[in-house]
């Protein structure tokens, strides 16, 4: 079965840039959303297909997918993008998540 | 405004089965696909199928398959997922989630049901 692989977690300094991948086999050739989940709250969609980001979603939130690697950037990280994100993608006969990555904002 | 209600949380035993239902709002029903997704405590987030609420037909994921059941009733615009011989590791939140096509993201997203199995 497909196996999407985030970090655990990325640290950020306030008003600094985060990036956090997701490995998967050719993933660049497969579509991939981007979800932020904060704690108690359901998902939330802030990227998808890649890189189109929803209405009301900052635009400081931009995502990239080439080769073997899917990144979600966050620019000018707040206090507020603390939250956990997964990558998820369609491998033809099942949604796969990435294992999360817990984004601090230090 | 498009939204998915769930039911609220269960408490059941080892064994036993659970049925939690998500009721759509705010578009057509039959237009959206909906999907659910578990989440045990302090884990991540898991695939668990879909349904197209249009014919009624489901895929599920290949670890839940002959436990799970997903069906759909048009006329109160009510997803329903049903599991059963249910374990301690069954234990978590529970979300509906729709989506435009296969393959698309998810959105939005139910508010989760807490299924705790418990002896």
């Amino acid at each position: 079965s497909y196996e999407l692989t985030q970090p655990l977690s990325v640290s950020v300094a306030l008003g600094q840039t985060a990036r956090i991948t997701c490995g998967g086999n050719n993933i660049g050739s497969k579509k991939v959303h981007w979800y932020q989940q904060k704690p108690g709250q359901a998902p939330v969609v802030v990227i998808y297909t890649d890189n189109k980001r929803p209405s009301g979603v900052a635009e400081r939130f931009s995502g990239s997918n080439s080769g073997n690697t899917a990144t979600l950037t966050i620019s000018r990280a707040q206090a507020g993008d603390e939250a956990d994100y997964y990558c998820q993608l369609w491998d033809g006969s099942h949604y796969v998540f990435g294992t999360g990555t817990l984004v601090t904002v230090l | 405004q498009v939204q998915l209600v769930q039911s609220g949380a269960e408490v059941k035993r080892p064994g036993a089965s659970v049925k939690v239902s998500c009721k759509a709002s705010g578009y057509t029903f039959t237009s959206y696909y909906i999907h659910w997704v578990r989440q045990a405590p302090g884990q991540g987030l898991e695939w668990m199928g879909l349904i197209n609420p249009s014919v009624g037909s489901t895929t599920y994921a290949q670890k839940l398959q002959g436990r799970v059941t997903m069906t759909r009733d048009t006329s109160t615009s009510t997803v329903s997922m049903e599991l059963s011989s249910l374990r301690y590791d069954d234990t978590a939140v529970y979300y509906c989630a729709r989506s435009m096509l296969i393959g698309a993201w998810f959105d939005p997203w139910g508010q989760g049901t807490l299924v705790t199995v418990s002896p």
